[in-house]
Protein backbone atom coordinates (compact mmCIF):
# COMPACT_ATOMS: atom_id res chain seq x y z
CA UNK A 1 0.00 0.00 0.00
CA UNK A 2 1.22 3.50 -0.52
CA UNK A 3 1.50 5.19 2.70
CA UNK A 4 0.35 8.98 3.35
CA UNK A 5 2.11 10.97 5.60
CA UNK A 6 0.75 14.74 6.83
CA UNK A 7 2.65 16.99 8.60
CA UNK A 8 2.53 18.81 10.93
CA UNK A 9 -0.59 16.28 13.03
CA UNK A 10 -1.44 19.66 14.61
CA UNK A 11 -1.34 23.17 14.41
CA UNK A 12 -2.03 26.11 16.35
CA UNK A 13 -2.58 29.17 13.86
CA UNK A 14 -4.70 32.53 14.36
CA UNK A 15 -7.30 33.99 12.32
CA UNK A 16 -5.36 35.56 9.03
CA UNK A 17 -2.46 33.53 9.01
CA UNK A 18 -1.08 31.40 6.36
CA UNK A 19 -0.76 27.87 7.03
CA UNK A 20 0.61 25.31 4.88
CA UNK A 21 -0.07 21.13 5.43
CA UNK A 22 2.31 18.76 3.64
CA UNK A 23 1.98 15.14 2.58
CA UNK A 24 4.39 12.83 1.61
CA UNK A 25 3.55 9.98 -0.29
CA UNK A 26 5.65 6.41 0.54
CA UNK A 27 6.08 6.03 -3.97
CA UNK A 28 5.64 8.38 -6.77
CA UNK A 29 1.67 8.83 -7.18
CA UNK A 30 1.78 11.76 -9.73
CA UNK A 31 -0.91 14.28 -9.44
CA UNK A 32 -3.59 11.59 -8.16
CA UNK A 33 -4.03 13.57 -4.62
CA UNK A 34 -7.41 14.88 -3.26
CA UNK A 35 -7.38 17.34 -0.41
CA UNK A 36 -10.51 17.29 2.50
CA UNK A 37 -11.47 19.29 5.13
CA UNK A 38 -13.89 17.47 8.39
CA UNK A 39 -15.52 19.45 10.12
CA UNK A 40 -16.47 18.07 13.72
CA UNK A 41 -19.97 15.77 13.33
CA UNK A 42 -19.80 16.05 9.21
CA UNK A 43 -19.22 14.31 6.21
CA UNK A 44 -15.49 15.08 4.96
CA UNK A 45 -15.74 18.82 1.88
CA UNK A 46 -13.60 18.20 -1.27
CA UNK A 47 -11.34 21.04 -1.74
CA UNK A 48 -8.59 20.47 -3.91
CA UNK A 49 -8.27 17.51 -6.81
CA UNK A 50 -5.70 16.50 -8.87
CA UNK A 51 -3.15 17.96 -6.45
CA UNK A 52 -3.81 21.74 -7.85
CA UNK A 53 -7.14 22.31 -9.19
CA UNK A 54 -9.71 24.00 -6.93
CA UNK A 55 -12.98 22.23 -6.04
CA UNK A 56 -15.51 24.56 -7.40
CA UNK A 57 -17.53 26.31 -4.63
CA UNK A 58 -14.32 26.26 -2.68
CA UNK A 59 -12.49 29.89 -1.53
CA UNK A 60 -9.22 30.70 -3.74
CA UNK A 61 -7.98 31.03 -0.24
CA UNK A 62 -7.18 27.41 -0.05
CA UNK A 63 -4.88 26.03 -2.40
CA UNK A 64 -2.70 22.93 -3.50
CA UNK A 65 0.49 22.30 -4.99
CA UNK A 66 2.88 19.18 -5.73
CA UNK A 67 3.57 16.16 -7.81
CA UNK A 68 5.01 12.74 -7.61
CA UNK A 69 5.68 12.15 -3.81
CA UNK A 70 5.36 15.73 -2.79
CA UNK A 71 2.49 17.56 -1.56
CA UNK A 72 1.30 20.87 0.14
CA UNK A 73 -2.09 22.22 0.72
CA UNK A 74 -2.02 26.32 1.30
CA UNK A 75 -4.32 28.26 3.14
CA UNK A 76 -3.60 31.99 2.40
CA UNK A 77 -5.38 33.78 5.06
CA UNK A 78 -6.96 31.67 7.88
CA UNK A 79 -10.86 32.23 8.36
CA UNK A 80 -12.77 31.27 11.24
CA UNK A 81 -14.89 28.47 9.77
CA UNK A 82 -11.15 26.97 8.48
CA UNK A 83 -10.57 25.54 11.99
CA UNK A 84 -11.31 21.86 11.14
CA UNK A 85 -8.83 18.12 10.99
CA UNK A 86 -7.34 18.25 6.89
CA UNK A 87 -6.91 15.26 5.32
CA UNK A 88 -4.84 13.96 1.83
CA UNK A 89 -5.70 10.85 -0.25
CA UNK A 90 -4.52 9.35 -3.18
CA UNK A 91 -6.09 7.19 -5.87
CA UNK A 92 -2.84 6.96 -7.96
CA UNK A 93 -3.05 2.66 -7.19
CA UNK A 94 -5.67 0.63 -5.15
CA UNK A 95 -5.81 0.70 -2.38
CA UNK A 96 -6.42 4.26 -1.93
CA UNK A 97 -5.04 5.63 0.85
CA UNK A 98 -5.27 8.83 3.14
CA UNK A 99 -2.60 10.48 5.24
CA UNK A 100 -3.71 10.56 8.92
CA UNK A 101 -5.17 14.14 9.36
CA UNK A 102 -3.83 17.67 10.55
CA UNK A 103 -5.83 19.18 13.03
CA UNK A 104 -5.81 22.99 12.71
CA UNK A 105 -6.80 24.58 15.95
CA UNK A 106 -7.19 28.26 16.97
CA UNK A 107 -4.56 29.69 18.62
CA UNK B 1 -29.48 18.44 -6.12
CA UNK B 2 -26.57 15.95 -6.26
CA UNK B 3 -27.10 13.93 -3.09
CA UNK B 4 -25.84 10.96 -1.79
CA UNK B 5 -28.31 9.73 1.17
CA UNK B 6 -27.31 6.62 3.39
CA UNK B 7 -29.38 4.69 5.43
CA UNK B 8 -29.99 5.37 9.65
CA UNK B 9 -28.09 4.33 12.37
CA UNK B 10 -27.75 0.67 13.19
CA UNK B 11 -27.13 -1.19 16.85
CA UNK B 12 -26.12 -4.62 16.07
CA UNK B 13 -24.93 -7.90 18.36
CA UNK B 14 -21.29 -9.36 17.17
CA UNK B 15 -22.08 -12.31 14.37
CA UNK B 16 -24.99 -10.28 13.05
CA UNK B 17 -25.64 -9.64 9.87
CA UNK B 18 -26.20 -5.75 8.50
CA UNK B 19 -26.76 -4.20 4.78
CA UNK B 20 -26.39 0.04 4.81
CA UNK B 21 -26.91 1.55 1.86
CA UNK B 22 -26.46 4.61 -0.19
CA UNK B 23 -28.76 6.19 -2.41
CA UNK B 24 -27.70 8.74 -5.23
CA UNK B 25 -30.03 11.55 -6.95
CA UNK B 26 -29.80 14.41 -8.82
CA UNK B 27 -26.75 12.92 -11.04
CA UNK B 28 -26.22 9.72 -13.64
CA UNK B 29 -25.62 6.84 -10.97
CA UNK B 30 -23.86 4.75 -13.52
CA UNK B 31 -20.77 8.03 -14.42
CA UNK B 32 -19.18 7.66 -11.20
CA UNK B 33 -17.96 4.94 -8.70
CA UNK B 34 -19.07 5.06 -5.08
CA UNK B 35 -16.56 4.78 -2.79
CA UNK B 36 -17.10 3.39 1.17
CA UNK B 37 -15.01 5.08 3.91
CA UNK B 38 -14.82 4.13 7.44
CA UNK B 39 -14.13 6.41 10.54
CA UNK B 40 -13.67 5.13 13.52
CA UNK B 41 -14.32 6.90 16.81
CA UNK B 42 -11.94 10.13 17.29
CA UNK B 43 -9.79 8.54 14.29
CA UNK B 44 -9.15 9.18 10.60
CA UNK B 45 -10.26 7.92 7.24
CA UNK B 46 -9.87 4.70 5.75
CA UNK B 47 -10.52 3.81 2.13
CA UNK B 48 -12.52 0.46 2.35
CA UNK B 49 -13.68 -0.26 -1.39
CA UNK B 50 -15.13 1.29 -4.60
CA UNK B 51 -17.78 0.01 -7.41
CA UNK B 52 -18.46 0.84 -10.58
CA UNK B 53 -22.10 1.12 -10.29
CA UNK B 54 -21.77 0.93 -14.36
CA UNK B 55 -20.97 -3.03 -14.39
CA UNK B 56 -20.27 -3.50 -10.51
CA UNK B 57 -16.56 -4.05 -10.57
CA UNK B 58 -15.33 -3.39 -7.15
CA UNK B 59 -11.82 -2.91 -5.61
CA UNK B 60 -11.35 -3.39 -2.04
CA UNK B 61 -8.59 -2.61 0.54
CA UNK B 62 -6.65 -5.91 1.76
CA UNK B 63 -7.58 -4.57 5.13
CA UNK B 64 -11.40 -5.11 4.74
CA UNK B 65 -11.35 -7.83 1.54
CA UNK B 66 -13.28 -11.10 2.62
CA UNK B 67 -14.95 -9.14 6.17
CA UNK B 68 -17.17 -6.71 3.62
CA UNK B 69 -19.20 -6.68 0.38
CA UNK B 70 -19.66 -3.59 -1.63
CA UNK B 71 -22.84 -4.02 -4.22
CA UNK B 72 -24.98 -1.73 -6.46
CA UNK B 73 -28.21 -1.92 -7.85
CA UNK B 74 -28.00 0.66 -10.42
CA UNK B 75 -31.69 0.36 -11.77
CA UNK B 76 -32.08 1.46 -7.96
CA UNK B 77 -29.24 4.21 -8.34
CA UNK B 78 -27.59 2.54 -4.46
CA UNK B 79 -25.02 1.10 -3.32
CA UNK B 80 -24.76 -1.46 -0.84
CA UNK B 81 -22.13 -2.01 2.22
CA UNK B 82 -22.42 -5.43 3.52
CA UNK B 83 -21.45 -7.61 6.61
CA UNK B 84 -21.87 -11.30 7.47
CA UNK B 85 -20.54 -11.21 10.64
CA UNK B 86 -20.19 -8.15 12.16
CA UNK B 87 -17.31 -7.77 15.01
CA UNK B 88 -17.47 -5.06 18.03
CA UNK B 89 -14.67 -3.23 16.04
CA UNK B 90 -16.87 -2.66 12.97
CA UNK B 91 -18.63 -0.03 15.51
CA UNK B 92 -17.75 3.21 13.16
CA UNK B 93 -19.28 6.01 10.92
CA UNK B 94 -19.48 4.33 7.66
CA UNK B 95 -19.35 7.14 4.38
CA UNK B 96 -20.27 6.59 1.06
CA UNK B 97 -18.98 9.12 -1.43
CA UNK B 98 -19.26 9.55 -5.78
CA UNK B 99 -16.03 9.78 -7.37
CA UNK B 100 -14.45 9.90 -10.77
CA UNK B 101 -10.62 9.36 -12.54
CA UNK B 102 -10.85 9.62 -15.93
CA UNK B 103 -7.29 10.54 -17.32
CA UNK B 104 -6.86 12.72 -13.75
CA UNK B 105 -8.39 12.02 -10.35
CA UNK B 106 -11.21 14.60 -9.58
CA UNK B 107 -11.41 13.47 -6.04
CA UNK B 108 -14.90 12.09 -3.81
CA UNK B 109 -17.08 15.34 -4.38
CA UNK B 110 -20.37 14.46 -3.21
CA UNK B 111 -20.19 12.92 0.15
CA UNK B 112 -23.42 10.95 2.29
CA UNK B 113 -23.81 12.10 5.76
CA UNK B 114 -22.76 8.85 7.31
CA UNK B 115 -24.53 6.17 9.16
CA UNK B 116 -23.57 5.16 13.03
CA UNK B 117 -22.70 1.16 13.02
CA UNK B 118 -22.80 0.10 16.53
CA UNK B 119 -21.81 -3.45 17.39
CA UNK B 120 -22.15 -4.35 21.17
CA UNK B 121 -23.06 -7.61 22.78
Amino acid sequence: DIQMTQSPSSVSASVGDRVTITCRASQDISSWLAWYQQKPGKAPKLLIYAASSLQSGVPSRFSGSGYGTDFTLTISSLQPEDFATYFCQQANTFPYTFGQGTKLEIK
Amino acid sequence: EVQLVQSGAEVKKPGESLRISCKGSGYSFTSYWISWVRQMPGKGLEWMGRIDPSDSYTSYSPSFQGHVTISAGKSITTAYLEWSSLKASDTAMYYCARGRSSGNYYGMDVWGQGTTVTVSS
